[in-house]
């Protein structure tokens, strides 16, 4: 089984709402990541979690916040979002770890839309 | 910081022609290339990667190739067919990361005609 499964696959959320997005492998991955795509660009890296703890910040906004509950689970909790935040965004989990480089999959992707 | 350029933006080509798209990247210590296709509104998908002890791979119709010493990689498409058109994206792994973490191209969008 080589899924990443992330929910919900479409969200449509006003400014001021609060939403979450989710993701979960069961291939026993130890790292998984948070990306945004957005069209005609290329996946732009937001978080890394290693071993469940915060491993690398790309310098997001605090208005988007992740949680890693267990290694299987990835969350996004999305609050006071800005209409340029639309986007495609991606789960991917890998290996992580070690020096040889794992392959990283993607999840199908939430399409965000802020109205 | 690290970065990884890739040519061309876009590319056709007619079916049954090959098709070429190139990579570098800054890091000399990047050890880990794979190469994603990327339909319309889908995610995605690793088609083939290379490691820095090795020189070029193949499977099937795809190969991809490695100078070190250039810092370069390439992807290689042949007798191309219309469910090839899609964007393709080049990755590097920086060796300075633990974690998995990919340094992507900007993408080639590859348009096969019958």
């Amino acid at each position: 089984d080589t899924e990443v499964t992330q929910t919900p696959k479409h969200l449509v959320m006003g400014m001021t709402n609060k939403k979450s997005l989710k993701c979960e492998q069961h291939m026993g991955h130890r790292a998984m990541y948070w990306y945004k795509q957005k069209a005609k660009k290329p996946p732009e890296l937001m978080f890394v979690y290693s071993y469940e703890k915060l491993s690398i910040n790309e310098s997001v906004p605090s208005r988007f916040s992740p949680e890693c509950p267990n290694s299987s689970l990835l969350n996004l909790h999305l609050h006071a979002l800005q209409p340029e935040d639309s986007a495609l965004y991606l789960c991917a989990s890998s290996q992580g770890g070690g020096s040889s480089g794992n392959t990283i999959y993607f999840g199908e992707g939430s399409w965000l839309t802020v109205v | 910081g690290e970065n990884v350029e890739q040519h061309p933006s876009t590319l056709s080509v007619q079916e049954g022609d090959s098709a070429v798209i190139k990579c570098t990247y800054s890091d000399s210590a990047s050890n880990y290339f794979p190469w994603y296709k990327q339909e319309l509104g889908k995610r995605p998908q690793l088609i083939i990667d290379i490691r820095s002890n090795v020189g070029e791979k193949k499977d099937q119709r795809i190969a991809v190739t490695l100078n070190k010493t250039a810092k370069h990689f390439s992807l290689h498409i042949t007798e191309t067919q219309p469910e090839d058109s899609a964007v393709y994206f080049c990755a590097a792994r920086p060796r300075s990361y633990n974690t998995d973490k990919l340094i992507f191209g900007t993408g080639t969008r590859l348009q096969v005609f019958p």
